[in-house]
């Protein structure tokens, strides 16, 4: 079945260090691929998402590039902030994968803490 | 302004008691969905919707019921609550691929 497998947090960075989150699935079809963040006591936004393979979804400084040879969609930053400390989520949706064809499968989040 | 509003954001009741958790959308989509999320932050998907009339249950068994009578409003009920409900959920809804999500109702069943 479909799956989405994310690295463990949390992940502590100091302020103006590089990021990367990585993340790699498991889909039938041609899923598009999302990063969702959550901020402490909200829901889940969405940061930023591709929809084939080579696309690079980008936000707020934050990048992924769509991997279908290695199934993979691993999030980046060159420079974090204090204010980008929540969770993230990896997530998938295939559209051949239920009738619905919008249900989103998510990792299990990381929790990223930046530190000034 | 298009959102997706649920309340209470906060809810702290004693067990045995029947809560409505509400979830309501002005962005006239038909897919809506609950998750839960426990404490170490995965989210489990519980209940979906494909438009009124129609609910499904999702991939996590959970003891609340949905209904959807009209297309913006999608409430969550549990008859009788016990500790093991305490948790966070979170309602959404989508058109397409992209799904947009509640603040969340926090939940704790004493």
């Amino acid at each position: 079945g479909n799956s989405v497998t994310q690295m463990e947090g949390p992940v502590t960075l100091s302020e103006e260090a590089f990021l990367t989150i990585n993340c790699t699935y498991t889909a039938t079809g041609y899923p598009s691929l999302f990063w969702y963040v959550q901020y402490p006591g909200e829901g889940l936004q969405l940061l930023l998402k591709a929809t084939k393979a080579d696309d690079k979804g980008s936000n707020k400084g934050f990048e992924a590039t769509y991997r279908k040879e290695t199934t993979s969609f691993h999030l980046e930053k060159g420079s974090v902030q204090v204010s980008d400390s929540a969770v993230y989520f990896c997530a998938l949706s295939d559209p051949f994968a239920n009738q619905a064809g919008t249900a989103l499968i998510f990792g299990k989040g990381t929790t990223l803490s930046v530190s000034s | 302004e298009a959102d997706i509003y649920q309340t209470p954001r906060y809810l702290v009741i004693g067990t045995g008691k029947k809560i409505t958790l509400e979830c309501s959308q002005t962005m006239g989509h038909d897919k809506m969905y609950w998750y839960q999320q426990d404490p170490g932050m995965e989210l489990h998907l519980i209940h979906y919707s494909y438009g009124v009339n129609s609910t499904e249950k999702g991939d996590l068994s959970s003891e609340s019921t949905v209904s959807r009578i009209r297309t913006e409003h999608f409430p969550l009920t549990l008859e009788s609550a016990r500790p093991s409900h305490t948790s966070q959920y979170l309602c959404a809804s989508s058109e397409g691929y992209e799904q947009f999500f509640g603040p969340g109702t926090r939940l704790t069943v004493l």
